[in-house]
This record gives C-alpha cells, sequence and structure tokens, in this order.
C-alpha cells in the first residue's frame, strides 16, 4: 500500500516568507507526527495529532511554527517569517491505533536564503 | 524525561567486517526501543524494535540488537556489513504520547 507521502521535496524560500509543508499520511493511520532534522539539532519532535484530541504541541520552537490536521488525515505544517535557522528537513510519520511503529515520509528539505 | 545516547557520530568499517553502534537511553516509563537507517537522501526506515519478550530482536538483513536493562542499553551490530549498509543509524525510546526521542545518530560508512 501507499507510504507517507510529502510535498514538496524541496522548498527554497526568502527569509521573511511564509511556508506550508504537506503531510498525507498512510489510511486509516490515526497518530501523525512532524519532526525537524537538521545538523545542528539532530532529529526533533515538534507536534502530534492522536485522533480528534488536541495536539500536543510541546516541540513546536516558536509561536512562528504551526500546524493542523484537517479530517483527521491530511496535515499542514505552517512557519511563518521564516528565518535562515528554520532550514532543515522537515519529516512527517504516522502510526496506526495499534501500533507502536512509525512509519516516516521521505521529508521536505526546506532552505531559507 | 526520555533522552538517548549514540556515543559514536562516526563508525568507518571495512566489507565484510563486524560493526557494533552503541546506544544508551534513559526513560521514566514502559521502555520501548527502536533503531531506525537513513540511506543517503531518503527518509527513515525501521531497522528493528524491542517491545517486550525476548531481548534479543533482529532484522531481516542481518542486524541485531539487544536489550539490556540493567545497562540501560539497545546496542546495534551485524557480523558482517556489505557496502550497502553505509547509512545513518538512529536509535530511538518512545516518549509519552508515543513520540520518539532520538539519539544523535551514528554515520556507518563501509570500505571496500
Amino acid at each position: 500500500g501507499a507510504g507517507v507521502s510529502q510535498s514538496p521535496s524541496n522548498k527554497v524560500t526568502e527569509k521573511g516568507k511564509d511556508v506550508e509543508l504537506r503531510c498525507d499520511p498512510i489510511s486509516g493511520h490515526t497518530a501523525l507526527y512532524w519532526y525537524r532534522q537538521s545538523l545542528g539539532q539532530g532529529l526533533e519532535f515538534l507536534i502530534y495529532f492522536q485522533g480528534n484530541s488536541a495536539p500536543d504541541k510541546s516541540g513546536l520552537p516558536s509561536d512562528r511554527f504551526s500546524a493542523e490536521r484537517t479530517g483527521g488525515s491530511v496535515s499542514t505544517l505552517t512557519i511563518q517569517r521564516t528565518q535562515q535557522e528554520d532550514s532543515a528537513v522537515y519529516l512527517c510519520a504516522s502510526r496506526g491505533r495499534t501500533d507502536y511503529e512509525q512509519y516516516f515520509g521521505p521529508g521536505t528539505r526546506l532552505t531559507v536564503t | 524525561a526520555q533522552s538517548v545516547t549514540q556515543l559514536d557520530s562516526q563508525v568507518p568499517v571495512f566489507e565484510e567486517a563486524p560493526v557494533e553502534l552503541r546506544c544508551n537511553y534513559s526513560s521514566s516509563v514502559s521502555v520501548y526501543l527502536f533503531w531506525y537507517v537513513q540511506y543517503p537522501n531518503q527518509g527513515l526506515q525501521l531497522l528493528l524494535k524491542y517491545l517486550s519478550g525476548s531481548t534479543l530482536v533482529e532484522s531481516i538483513n542481518g542486524f541485531e540488537a539487544e536489550f539490556n536493562k540493567s545497562q540501560t542499553s539497545f546496542h546495534l551490530r551485524k557480523p558482517s556489513v556489505h557496502i550497502s549498509d553505509t547509512a545513518e543509524y538512529f536509535c530511538a525510546v518512545r516518549a509519552a504520547g508515543n513520540k520518539l526521542t532520538f539519539g544523535g545518530g551514528t554515520r556507518v560508512l563501509v570500505k571496500p
């Protein structure tokens, strides 16, 4: 079956612009996660959605970052007023209700110039 | 809070030689441990996991890891590596909410 997909695969943006990153989880997966992978910080948790519960936003680095998940499926991570330190690979993962394993997408490489 | 330490950032190894990647964790909740592999320019793939039961877990491509509760370790081993094993390997522990806390990663470079 189809895995987790993310778009775009690469995004180059100018400092100060807003960007939206999209994640399509595996069909039927109730949990969705966003992580960030950067040279200086490694792999960091950003935000977690589980069904209809309030999202766990404890990993978001600033209020410029937000995410939503519509209809319990597709998720969008939005970064407002991008900064150079936002340059990273943004990874999305999903998990089934009875799984412990997270399935990762290929990531979106964001470059802020 | 959970944390994961991967003691080696890079491990060069010759083809057909054994390799061990070290991982130590701390966790205040039930321990679920994972090894993920990231091949060049690709996403993360699950290599193996420990949830419960036998402390030795194996993957389909020859890797194995042993959960050691007393040493809080989950080291990854392979008795004979191939060029295709060149990748970055991440150890992770499940934190509250089933989110993962990752170690810093270990780059394995297999030389012919």
